[in-house]
């Protein structure tokens, strides 16, 4: 079965410009999740989605960021504007299900904000 | 807060032995626990998950759950050179619908031939 796909795999922008990044889970995951990744830290969440209904944003910051995920499977997250700060790996991850089931990251996108 | 704390390391351990990898979380009410492998510019992979108290195998892989000690400790024997990468252990709550994982910062393996 695919894995998760992401695009792109790396961007480099200037600050105040602003970027956006796309998921395709695994095939029949409802729940995705983006995470953001800065360097020598573990992953961080931002956002979950069940289907197309966000569960939880609590650590989106949500004066800059945004994601979306129209008709329940790919999804999208937005960063506008950017800082210097949001250098980081972001990673988009999927489950089959809410609850003990394991989740499966895409490769990444590489974000640097110069 | 929820936190996940590990020793970031770098853990040395020679070819052939055990690796033991430790964990402690803070939250009581975190009931999932799982252990994801990164290699260096890579994203991480899932290795394990444990949700009940003892241990639990996969190959050369243990995973050790203490919920009374809030403690998640992941083995691996025989080590190999390929294991070499960052170990993350996250936590996860059961309760209510968000159930994004909290991670550790890592701890970085070397398996020296």
């Amino acid at each position: 079965e695919a894995g998760v796909a992401q695009s792109p795999r790396y961007k480099i922008i200037e600050k105040r410009q602003s970027v956006a990044f796309w998921c395709n889970p695994i095939s029949g995951h409802a729940t995705l999740y983006w995470y953001q990744q800065i360097l020598g830290q573990g992953p961080k969440l931002l956002i979950q989605f069940q289907n197309n209904g966000v569960v939880d944003d609590s650590q989106l910051p949500k004066d800059r960021f945004s994601a979306e995920r129209l008709k329940g499977v790919d999804s999208t997250l937005k960063i506008q504007p950017a800082k210097l700060e949001d250098s980081a790996v972001y990673l988009c991850a999927s489950s089959r299900n809410w609850g003990n089931t394991g989740q499966y990251f895409g490769p990444g996108t590489r974000l640097t904000v110069t | 807060q929820k936190e996940v704390e590990q020793n970031s390391g770098p853990l040395s351990v020679p070819e052939g032995a055990i690796a033991s990898l430790n964990c402690t979380y803070s939250d009581r009410v975190s009931q999932s626990f799982f252990w994801y492998r990164q290699y260096s510019g890579k994203s991480p992979e899932l290795i394990m998950s444990i949700y009940s108290n003892g241990d639990k195998e996969d190959g050369r892989f243990t995973a050790q759950l203490n919920k009374a000690s809030q403690y998640v400790s992941l083995l691996i024997r025989d080590s190999q050179p390929s294991d070499s990468a960052t170990y993350l252990c996250a936590a996860r709550d059961s309760g209510g619908g968000a159930d994004g994982l909290t991670f550790g910062k890592g701890t970085h393996l070397i398996i020296q031939p």
